[in-house]
């Protein structure tokens, strides 16, 4: 168990739909990442923040958006869902930045499945 | 061409043998990064290194900056090594912003 829980587990939804993923970070981090696994384009970055701030941004479509609250945990609201969008999505944390040797810790991840 | 590509793709070995997954990146980068993605889903930080060696138990990472490669070497390989290993970078402009590989599957049969 790496301490950093995200909910739901499994979201079966319809083109067009609107979701939102949650993520709770270890305790004591402030970093918040999102990451994007799917089966044609592998493990994608998506977006980071820290302490409520975004600080790092990758290939997140418009349709998506997050946010980290004031304690810390985070959603990931994605919208106008289309096929493609059906991925595994994981959240992970670290205490700080990954290049002052943080330490990324994964969620378990939301399998998101789009009909 | 992607910026991190590792090899080889798919790899089987029999339990005890000596494992080597290869990684060569195109960009500048602050730190390279192996995970495990178990059979499951779940992903773990193996290393993260910016020089030298690093070593855990039976694994070894090494990365040479100038070459633009890493290596991460399992010893006296278990059926518990089956998973998925992915080599990530983080670049040099965007330190927290990671760059992932396609990913190594690795089978070992007892």
């Amino acid at each position: 168990d790496s301490g950093v829980t995200q909910t739901p587990k499994h979201l079966i939804t319809a083109t067009g739909q609107r979701v939102t993923l949650r993520c709770s970070p270890r305790s004591g981090d402030l970093s918040v990442y999102w990451y994007q696994q799917s089966l044609d384009q592998g493990l994608q970055f998506l977006i980071q923040y820290y302490n409520g701030e975004e600080r790092a941004k990758g290939n997140i479509l418009e349709r998506f958006s997050a946010q980290q609250f004031p304690d810390l945990h985070s959603e990931l609201n994605l919208s106008s869902l289309e096929l493609g969008d059906s991925a595994l999505y994981f959240c992970a944390s670290s205490v700080g930045a990954l290049v002052f040797g943080g330490e990324q810790f994964f969620g378990p991840g939301t399998r998101l499945t789009v009909l | 061409k992607n910026e991190v590509e590792q090899s080889p793709q798919n790899l089987t070995a029999q339990e005890g043998e000596f494992i080597t997954i290869n990684c060569s990146y195109s960009v500048g980068i602050s730190a390279l990064h192996w995970l495990q993605q178990h059979p499951g889903g779940g992903i773990v930080s193996l290393f993260m290194l910016s020089s030298g060696k690093k070593k855990h138990g039976r694994l070894i990472a090494t990365i040479n900056i100038q070459e633009k490669h890493s290596s991460l070497h399992i010893t006296a390989s278990h059926p518990r090594d089956s998973a998925v290993y992915i080599c990530a970078v983080s670049s040099s402009y965007n330190t927290d912003k990671l760059i992932f590989g396609t990913g190594t599957r690795l089978q070992v049969f007892p």
